[in-house]
């Protein structure tokens, strides 16, 4: 079993939909972080989390560590928000601390 | 965000030969790098990590002497293929993280990444 799971594994939406994606992890983690991957392979990091909520423009993202989750989401979407988007959880500690991926939630959003 | 760059971004490269590719953090010191590897659809895999003027730790079933990482200083890390075959084709993606780890600034950030094709 994946240490990270994500869900949907794909999603398709129209413009102007409020997008969830889901992440789940079954060990302690330092932080996690949401990444997004478009068409032609460049990853942005969008959020790093220890605990609680993050926003940045129409992105939220929130994380409970008790319950090993975090989501984000995506309000009123746009065909540019068409993505692959991953989390990653940060296990270990200090420099020997590595991420570990989820296997990413495609997004379609169209008009 | 800190920015870190990638060269080449795309390269073709025959079989048998030598490919270098360059990882830079632009505006911050990277004391730690990481090189990853995609397949298509499939989501990243860490290859090696490294850290400033020490010598690279490889993740199980990498080559180090097949894939050299050099981490010669704070901005510049950079992944060697050495005899490259077909199967190396692939997607590497760089990433770095500064200090300020014992601080709890767990920020990573990523470099647009390399398509390799070996012919």
């Amino acid at each position: 079993k994946n240490e990270v799971e994500q869900s949907p594994q794909n999603l398709t939406a129209q413009e102007g939909e409020f997008i969830t994606i889901n992440c789940s992890y079954s060990v302690g983690i330092s932080a996690l972080h949401w990444l997004q991957q478009h068409p032609g392979g460049g990853i942005v990091s969008l959020f790093m989390l220890s605990s609680g909520k993050k926003k940045h423009g129409r992105l939220i993202a929130t994380i409970n560590i008790q319950e090993k989750h975090s989501s984000l989401h995506i309000t009123a979407s746009h065909p540019r928000d068409s993505a692959v988007y991953i989390c990653a959880v940060l296990l270990g500690v200090g420099t020997a601390s590595k991420l570990t991926f989820g296997t990413g939630t495609r997004l379609q959003v169209t008009l | 965000g800190a920015v870190v760059s990638q060269h080449p971004s795309w390269v073709i490269c025959k079989s048998g030969t030598s490919v270098k590719i360059e990882c830079r953090s632009l505006d911050f010191q990277a004391t730690t790098m990481f090189w990853y590897r995609q397949f298509p659809k499939q989501s990243l895999m860490l290859m090696a990590t490294s850290n400033e003027g020490s010598k690279a730790t490889y993740e199980q079933g990498v080559e180090k002497d097949k894939f050299l990482i050099n981490h010669a200083s704070l901005t510049l890390s950079t992944l060697t293929v050495t005899s490259a075959h077909p199967e190396d084709s692939s997607f590497y993606i760089c990433s770095a993280r500064g200090g300020g780890w014992d601080r709890g600034n767990y920020e990573q950030y990523f470099g647009p990444g390399t398509r390799l094709t070996v012919t």
